[in-house]
């Protein structure tokens, strides 16, 4: 049964500084994974999905690095913004399911 | 492209009534549509996959004649909680699958509806 973490579980940043987010999976047969964006009592949004063939994705500020292999990927937000405050979910596509860990709480302060 | 709408947002409702929430994909036709519960700083857990016409598929520990999943057409699927109890209060989130996707990397979440049973 495939497993996802996330670390750290909250982050506190200054506006401006870079930041990274793990997310860690126990079994590497993946079709992709998912990072989504999901703010107090919302919904989610889909942030980038990388391919289980693909290193990386990048969207603007925001870069995904998936290295399979070791069952590792790593949100990275560069320059951070109050309005980058949210909670930050990691899924894994299996064959038929997503997997998803608890995500990271951020807040970035002005 | 590729909206997926849940009515209500939010509702309260009494121990032991009965509530329904709908999913619906506005602008796709959706083969597949999952059913998520995520309790507060939770990560968000698969209840069920609906396909359109059949019977949904219940993951373990979700009881069925609980959770009344109903998906009649290809652009809508319903959930119903039944004698809802406030251990039920949660988050619900649907995700619909486009109709021509052959993976798992076009689900389309939905925006929740939050339920508090009192």
């Amino acid at each position: 049964k495939q497993e996802v973490t996330q670390i750290p579980a909250a982050l506190s940043v200054p506006e401006g500084e870079n930041l990274v987010l793990n997310c860690s999976f126990t079994d590497s047969a993946i079709y992709n994974l998912q990072w989504f964006r999901q703010d107090p009592g919302k919904g989610l949004t889909s942030l980038l999905l990388i391919q289980s063939s693909q290193r990386e994705q990048t969207s603007g500020r925001l870069n995904a690095s998936l290295d399979k292999s070791s069952g590792r990927s790593t949100l990275y937000i560069a320059a951070s913004q109050p309005g980058d405050s949210a909670t930050y979910l990691c899924a894994v596509a299996g064959y038929s399911t997503l997997t998803f860990g608890k995500g990271t709480m951020l807040l970035v302060s002005p | 492209g590729a909206v997926v709408s849940q009515h209500p947002s939010w509702v309260i409702c009494k121990s032991g009534t009965s509530v329904k929430i709908e999913c619906r994909s506005l602008d796709f036709q959706a083969t597949t549509m999952f059913w998520y519960r995520q309790f507060p700083k939770q990560s968000l857990m698969l209840m069920a996959t609906s396909n359109e016409g059949s019977k949904a598929t219940y993951e373990q520990g979700v009881e069925k004649d609980k959770f009344l999943i109903n998906h009649a057409s290809l652009t809508l699927s319903t959930l119903t909680v039944t004698s809802a109890h406030p251990e039920d209060s949660s988050f619900y989130i649907c995700s619909a699958e486009s109709r021509l996707a052959s993976s798992t990397d076009t689900q389309y979440f939905g925006p929740g509806t939050r339920l508090t049973v009192l």
